[in-house]
């Protein structure tokens, strides 16, 4: 158990809908990422969120929007979803942004399908 | 932009003997992050091993060993005495300590342990 925890495990919806993933980091984490893998395809990184603020993007789609509260947990909001969008969503957690935090800890993930 | 390239997308090998996994990967930096992340079936991303840059040193985990190779650029994973519980997939991952800390995945090796 790396300390992340994910909600929904499983998520079924439909095209065009919204949804919201969320994650909750290691006790003590400032730092969350969001990563995205398509069925038997590698993690690809969305977004990174270090105490409340937007640190980096990768390749998410504008469709996609993130936040982290003040209590640190993160939300990831997927909208207008499309057959494509059924993917494994990743959460993971480090310390922070120095070298020290280079390991980051992943939650189980939030298999979303889009119907 | 960093890139991890795994070029054996399958491999297979009996109980007990021992398999290499291959992993290269692009980059101007001199001092990165590399690791090995374990996918069983249950989808949950497990660190295997972690490996500095700037440590000349081989990593050792148990019966996972890397061979890194900084001027060639790879980053090979051996798993000696290789067991059922071992099938899964495997990613290799590059991570900077300048950019933000966002992980760089490749597109994976499905490895089957045969009895």
């Amino acid at each position: 158990d790396s300390g992340v925890t994910q909600t929904p495990k499983h998520l079924i919806t439909a095209t065009g809908q919204r949804v919201t993933l969320r994650c909750s980091p290691r006790s003590g984490d400032l730092s969350v990422y969001w990563y995205q893998q398509s069925l038997d395809q590698g993690l690809q990184f969305l977004i990174q969120y270090y105490n409340g603020e937007e640190r980096a993007k990768g390749n998410i789609l504008e469709r996609f929007s993130a936040q982290q509260f003040p209590d640190l947990h993160s939300e990831l909001n997927l909208s207008s979803l499309e057959l494509g969008d059924s993917a494994l969503y990743f959460c993971a957690s480090s310390v922070g942004l120095d070298r020290a935090s280079y390991e980051q800890y992943f939650g189980p993930g939030t298999r979303l399908t889009v119907t | 932009a960093q890139t991890v390239t795994q070029s054996q997308p399958e491999m297979s090998v009996q109980e007990a003997e021992t398999v290499t996994l291959s992993c290269t990967y692009d980059t101007s930096e001199s001092d990165y992050y590399l690791f090995w992340y374990k996918q069983p079936p249950s989808r949950q991303m497990i660190l295997v091993i972690r490996q500095e840059a700037y440590k000349q040193q081989n990593a050792t985990e148990n019966r996972f060993s890397v061979n890194f190779q900084k001027a060639a650029k790879s980053f090979s994973l051996k798993i000696s005495d290789s067991q059922l519980g071992d099938a899964a997939m495997y990613f290799c991952a590059y991570r900077s300590p300048y950019n933000n800390n966002d992980m760089r995945f490749g597109a994976g090796t499905r490895l089957t342990v045969k009895p």
